[in-house]
């Protein structure tokens, strides 16, 4: 159980272009979902928050014009990287913290890896 | 801000070998610890937590035990295999609520490789 799937898993777009990447908690429900992006040999950055219902809340220097972040179920959240730069190529991740069970423990997504040429 | 600082990597062992992989943290209050393991090619999963000063996290083999006095959550392992070879990450989570609850704060991340 306890199952975060992410969609696309590779995706190369076009600069200029913007991409849609999916995340979806397959057998549990979770008001609440992070996403995060991990540079080559580096550790994870929380981006933003997302919550069910409500406007995403993003970390200082995250950019939400360029993130959008949206979360229209308790089982989806999507995060659209507008207008897409090369140096937004990277790897995002997101986690869903699930609606009941033990609140502190997030599952993770396996990531989607971004090119942008 | 919270941070986490992990031991520098990559560390290599062979098969059998003893692990210790350090784990620091600065937090205010007292933080729920984690350990998480990304396998190449997978996602995070979480690998062991402790929510309270010296409790002991474990789960196949690994331990942390979290010390508020030397605000540390060491990873340890008696005896690694090469199926443990993977990119290990401290994490902390801080247990007051408000706009905080459930963010996560990673350390670096530690690349392990244990060879046959």
């Amino acid at each position: 159980g306890a199952v975060v799937s992410q969609h696309p898993s590779w995706v190369i777009c076009k600069s200029g272009t913007s991409v849609k990447i999916e995340c979806r908690s397959l057998d549990f429900q979770a008001t609440t979902m992070f996403w995060y992006r991990q540079f080559p040999k580096q550790s994870l950055m929380l981006m933003a928050t997302s919550n069910e219902g409500s406007k995403a809340t993003y970390e200082q220097g995250v950019e939400k014009d360029k993130f959008l972040i949206n979360h229209a179920s308790l089982t989806l959240s999507t995060l659209t990287v507008t207008s897409a730069h090369p140096e937004d190529s990277s790897f995002y991740i997101c986690s869903a913290l699930p609606l009941q069970g033990f609140k502190e423990t997030q599952y993770f997504g396996p990531g989607t890896r971004l090119l942008v040429l | 801000g919270d941070s986490v600082t992990q031991m520098e990597g990559p560390v290599t062992l062979s098969e059998e070998a003893c692990l210790t992989i350090n784990c620091t943290y600065t937090a205010t209050g007292y933080p729920s610890l984690f350990w998480y393991v990304q396998y190449p090619g997978e996602g995070l999963q979480l690998l062991l937590k402790a929510t309270k000063a010296d409790d002991k996290g474990s789960n196949k083999g690994f331990e942390a035990t979290y010390r508020k006095e030397t605000t540390s959550f060491h990873l340890e392992k008696g005896s690694v295999q090469v199926s443990d070879s993977a990119v290990y990450f401290c994490a902390l989570t801080p247990n007051a609520g408000g706009t905080s609850y459930g963010k996560l704060t990673f350390g670096q991340g530690t690349i392990l490789t244990v060879h046959p």
